[in-house]
């Protein structure tokens, strides 16, 4: 069955630390990418997402995502976080096949330290 | 733009009661998704409409949860009867067009808590 891993359920980082969220799928043909993010109190939204191309993504604030097809991989990273990036984020995959049945990952609880 | 409209916030129910939820998505959007988020957990698809028309509904149980979607705008959640592993969050959510590479809007979802 596809799945969508994500490694890290809990990441606690200081300001200005840099930020790496694994993020893995088991499918073998084409899919579209996506990073979703929650903040405290506000609904699911979209950071970065990717379908071909340059294989690296920039979205939002300062996101970035780079697709490596060989690992089945689409890490999310951000160079230097900040407080007000304490959320949950969630990857998620949607393989090109009939339907484009969306799948998440379990989701990575980000705690900033300011 | 308004947002992905969802009702009611919170829910607290028995076991073996009703429930349903409903759902508004963005004006113009063809497509619409319910979710169910367990706590810890990240979003399972329950269904994916295509204006009226179900996509997918694989992972809905069939037995005790129904959806529908009429005249292809606003859509409804049932569950009846509920059991205590229902207990979670419904998020409801709508795209454009649901070709796979759309961006998808959620709403502020519903928490259903079953006694």
């Amino acid at each position: 069955a596809q799945s969508v891993s994500q490694h890290n359920h809990h990441v606690i980082l200081s300001e200005a630390a840099s930020l790496e969220l694994g993020c893995n799928y088991s499918y073998g043909g084409t899919v579209n990418l996506f990073w979703y993010v929650q903040y405290p109190g506000q609904h699911l939204q979209l950071l970065l997402k990717y379908f071909s191309g340059d294989p690296l993504v920039k979205g939002i604030k300062g996101f970035e995502a780079e697709f490596i097809k060989s690992k089945f991989s689409f890490n999310l990273r951000k160079p230097s976080v900040q407080w007000s990036d304490t959320a949950e984020y969630f990857c998620a995959v949607i393989p090109n096949t009939g339907g484009f049945k969306t799948i998440f990952g379990a989701g990575t609880r980000l705690f900033v330290k300011a | 733009e308004a947002g992905v409209a969802q009702s009611p916030r919170y829910k607290i129910i028995e076991k073996r009661q009703s429930v349903a939820f409903w759902c508004n998505p963005i004006s113009g959007h063809a497509t619409l998704y319910w979710y169910q988020q367990i706590l810890g957990q990240g979003p399972k698809l329950l269904i994916q409409f295509q204006n009226n028309g179900v996509v997918d509904d694989s992972q809905l149980p069939k037995d005790r949860f129904s959806a529908e979607r009429l005249k292809g705008v606003d859509s409804t959640l049932k569950i009846q009867p509920a059991k205590l592993e229902d207990s979670a969050v419904y998020l409801c959510a709508s795209s454009l067009a649901g070709q796979g590479r759309d961006t998808q809007y959620f709403g502020p979802g519903t928490r259903l808590t079953v006694l």
